[in-house]
C-alpha cells in the first residue's frame, strides 16, 4: 500500500523567499506524480504533472523534481508571493491513475 | 480542457438520512472518474473510481456506494449516513490513460449532525 509523507507540515516565510517542499512515497512503482494546491474550502488545482520517466517539470516560478527510485519528489517555489499561500499536496499515481495523497504542506507567505 | 461540476456545494444532513452527491464532467469523453473524501485533519482518501459506464471499483469498504449512469455522470450515495461520513467530498476526472493528469471539482462540504 502506497504511503505518502510531506515535510514540513507547515511553513511560514516572508515574501520573496525561495522555498522547497518535500514529498516521499513508499512504493516506487508509480506512473506519474502530481503536485496540487488547495485553498481553504476549495477543490484542488493541478500545478505540475511529472511522468515517471521524467526528472523535472517546470511551470513559471514552480519546479518539481522526481527521483522515482528513491521515492522522493520536491516542489521548488521561486520568489514566493502572498498569493502562493495555500496547502500543497503531492500525489503519486498507481493503476487506473488512482492517486495517493499526503497530508500536505500548509504554506503561509507574509508580505 | 475538462470542467467538473459538483452539487450541492454544502449539505447538512441528520444521522440516518440518505445521501446523493452528483458530479458531472464536460470537455472530455470516456474519462476515468473518482470520488475522494477529505476528513478533518486527514489526507484525501480515494473512495471509488470508474473507468466506464457501470464500472465501479471501491477502495474503502463503508456505507457509501457509487454509480455511473452516464459517461459524464458520477453519483455518490448512501442509504443511511453516519457521523463519520462528514467531510469534504471531491470528484475528479482524468483521460483514460495513466499519462494524463487529474482534474478536480469544487467539492461538496457534508456535515452529518
Amino acid at each position: 500500500k502506497q504511503e505518502v509523507t510531506q515535510i514540513p507540515a507547515a511553513l511560514s516565510v516572508p515574501e520573496g523567499e525561495n522555498l522547497v517542499l518535500n514529498c516521499s512515497f513508499t512504493d516506487s512503482a508509480i506512473y506519474n506524480l502530481q503536485w496540487f494546491r488547495q485553498d481553504p474550502g476549495k477543490g484542488l488545482t493541478s500545478l505540475l504533472l511529472i511522468q515517471s520517466s521524467q526528472r523535472e517539470q517546470t511551470s513559471g516560478r514552480l519546479n518539481a523534481s522526481l527521483d522515482k527510485s528513491s521515492g522522493r519528489s520536491t516542489l521548488y517555489i521561486a520568489a514566493s508571493q502572498p498569493g502562493d499561500s495555500a496547502t500543497y499536496l503531492c500525489a503519486p499515481s498507481s493503476g487506473y491513475s488512482t492517486l495517493t495523497f499526503g497530508k500536505g504542506t500548509m504554506l503561509l507567505v507574509s508580505p | 480542457s475538462q470542467t467538473i461540476h459538483q452539487w450541492p456545494a454544502t449539505l447538512v444532513q441528520p444521522v440516518g438520512s440518505p445521501l446523493s452527491l452528483e458530479c458531472t464532467v464536460e470537455g472530455t469523453s470516456n474519462p476515468n472518474l473518482y470520488w475522494y473524501r477529505q476528513a478533518a485533519g486527514r489526507g484525501l482518501q480515494l473512495l471509488f473510481y470508474s473507468v466506464g459506464i457501470g464500472q465501479i471499483s471501491s477502495e474503502v469498504p463503508q456505507n457509501l456506494s457509487a454509480s455511473r449512469p452516464q459517461d459524464w455522470q458520477f453519483i455518490l450515495s448512501s442509504k443511511k449516513l453516519l457521523l463519520s461520513d462528514s467531510g469534504f467530498y471531491l470528484c475528479a476526472s482524468s483521460e483514460g490513460d495513466v499519462r494524463y493528469e487529474q482534474y478536480f471539482g469544487p467539492g461538496t462540504r457534508l456535515t452529518v449532525t
